[in-house]
């Protein structure tokens, strides 16, 4: 089945400094790329997803990028602020197989005022 | 418009109980999903009902079971449970099958004892 490892597993930024964080998946089939933001006590939200035949997608400080070839895609957030201090996670799914996605470990970002 | 509602949010059990966790989902969603989500397995997929019928399911033991109703309203059983269940559960509702955005409710936080 599929498998999806994120990096890294925490990370630290100063407020306005960028984030990225990566994620390889396993399965060629995979077409769907979303990342959620979970914050303490509450369940994921989808804050962009991105499809295979699209290779980057943006919107305002969030940016996806995919690259099917080595099958990893990114996630960048520019001019960070405290309130995206969170859990993100990468997921990747088929689409053959419904909604079911597999989730990467989750980076713990901090951002410090 | 009223988002995914999981209920109960927090419940104690014993080894050995059963639980039942609800999940309503967004109005006019005909898609549920599960997840199990543990500090040591992360976010892992459990199943998917769409128009009642179970579409897909993680690799979990025969404890684990749910349904769909008619209103699109979902249930998860847990059998003979064990220490290793208490986890979150979360539920997450789609408009359609096959790779499509998911919504997650807050969760139900399950503990054994």
């Amino acid at each position: 089945g599929e498998n999806v490892e994120q990096h890294p597993s925490t990370l630290s930024v100063q407020e306005g400094d960028s984030a990225v964080i990566k994620c390889t998946y396993s399965d060629s089939a995979s077409n769907y790329f979303p990342w959620y933001k979970q914050e303490l006590g509450k369940g994921p939200q989808l804050i962009i997803d991105i499809r295979s035949n699209v290779g980057e997608k943006k919107d305002q400080r969030i940016a996806v990028t995919l690259n099917k070839t080595a099958k990893h895609f990114s996630l960048h957030i520019t001019e960070t602020q405290p309130e995206d201090s969170a859990v993100y996670f990468c997921a990747a799914s088929t689409g053959n197989a419904g909604n079911m996605l597999t989730f990467g470990g989750g980076t713990r970002l901090m951002v410090k005022p | 418009k009223a988002g995914v509602t999981q209920t109960p949010r927090y419940l104690i059990k014993t080894r050995g109980q059963q639980v039942t966790l609800s999940c309503s989902p967004i109005s006019g969603h005909r898609s549920v999903s599960w997840y199990q989500q543990t500090p040591g397995q992360g976010l892992q997929f459990l199943f998917e009902y769409f128009s009642e019928t179970q579409r897909n399911k993680g690799n979990f033991p025969g404890r684990f079971s749910g349904r769909q109703f008619s209103n699109s309203r979902s249930e998860m059983n847990v059998s003979t449970l064990e220490l290793g269940d208490s986890a979150l559960y979360l539920c997450a509702s789609s408009s359609t099958g096959g790779a499509n955005v998911l919504t997650f409710g807050a969760g139900s936080r399950l503990t054994v004892l």
